[in-house]
């Protein structure tokens, strides 16, 4: 069975703190992505990656960054988390030529 | 700007009843999916339709496709309490692996 898996289900963080959201898959997939989905507004895309040390901006990358040192694993990084940034985080892998996406059970962050 | 937009944003129907809701996008597409999010939950993918398709059967969803007004609709036939969750849209420009930009969803609760 396909797994995708985050590293907390739920994260509270304060104001400034640096906050790491790890992202792990068992597919070999190549393609892994970070969203964030708050009400209304559906899933934004903030970063992708296609390979190992290779990313890429989505829609929204401003004030977050990511690493993938290793092909299962996809770490987003709020360097200095903010309020604004209270929200659902989701992570999704997907294999190369395909686009169906596996998602992660999803992060909610709470920044106070 | 969101790509697809789901209609309704919300949907209560009696258990049994079919559920159909509907998605429209801006630009050319090679496929589109559709999604399912139980609340507090990630994605779950429930079927992909090529531009080239018109119509696509899964159990008891179907989901045909009208590229000439750029708009899909997704039908739940006999809905069951477990049907209960949002609905999302995805569509994809290239068949491979990219970005694909989800709509916001349609919240459908079936009434028991």
């Amino acid at each position: 069975d396909v797994k995708v898996t985050q590293s907390s289900r739920y994260l509270v963080k304060r104001t400034g703190e640096k906050v790491f959201l790890e992202c792990v898959q068992d597919m070999d997939h190549e393609n892994m992505f970070w969203y964030r989905q708050d009400p209304g507004l559906g899933l934004r895309l903030i970063y992708f990656s296609y390979d190992v040390k290779m990313k890429e901006k989505g829609d929204i990358p401003e004030g977050y960054s990511v690493s993938r040192e290793k092909k299962e694993r996809f770490s987003l990084i709020l360097e200095s988390a903010s309020t604004n940034q209270t929200s659902m985080y989701l992570c999704a892998s997907v294999t190369s030529g395909s686009n169906e996406q596996f998602f992660g059970p999803g992060t909610r962050l709470t920044v106070l | 700007s969101q790509q697809g937009e789901e209609d309704p944003q919300a949907l209560s129907i009696q258990e049994g009843e079919n559920a159909t809701m509907n998605c429209s996008y801006k630009t050319s597409i090679n496929n589109l999916q559709w999604y399912r999010q139980n609340s507090g939950r990630g994605l779950v993918h429930l079927i992909l339709i090529r531009s080239n398709e018109r119509e696509k059967h899964s159990g008891r969803l179907r989901v045909t496709l009208d590229t000439s007004k750029k708009s899909s609709s997704l039908l739940i036939t006999a809905s069951r309490a477990a049907d209960t969750a949002s609905y999302f849209c995805a569509t994809a420009r290239y068949s491979s692996a990219s970005k694909i930009i989800f709509g916001s969803g349609t919240r459908l609760s079936i009434r028991p």
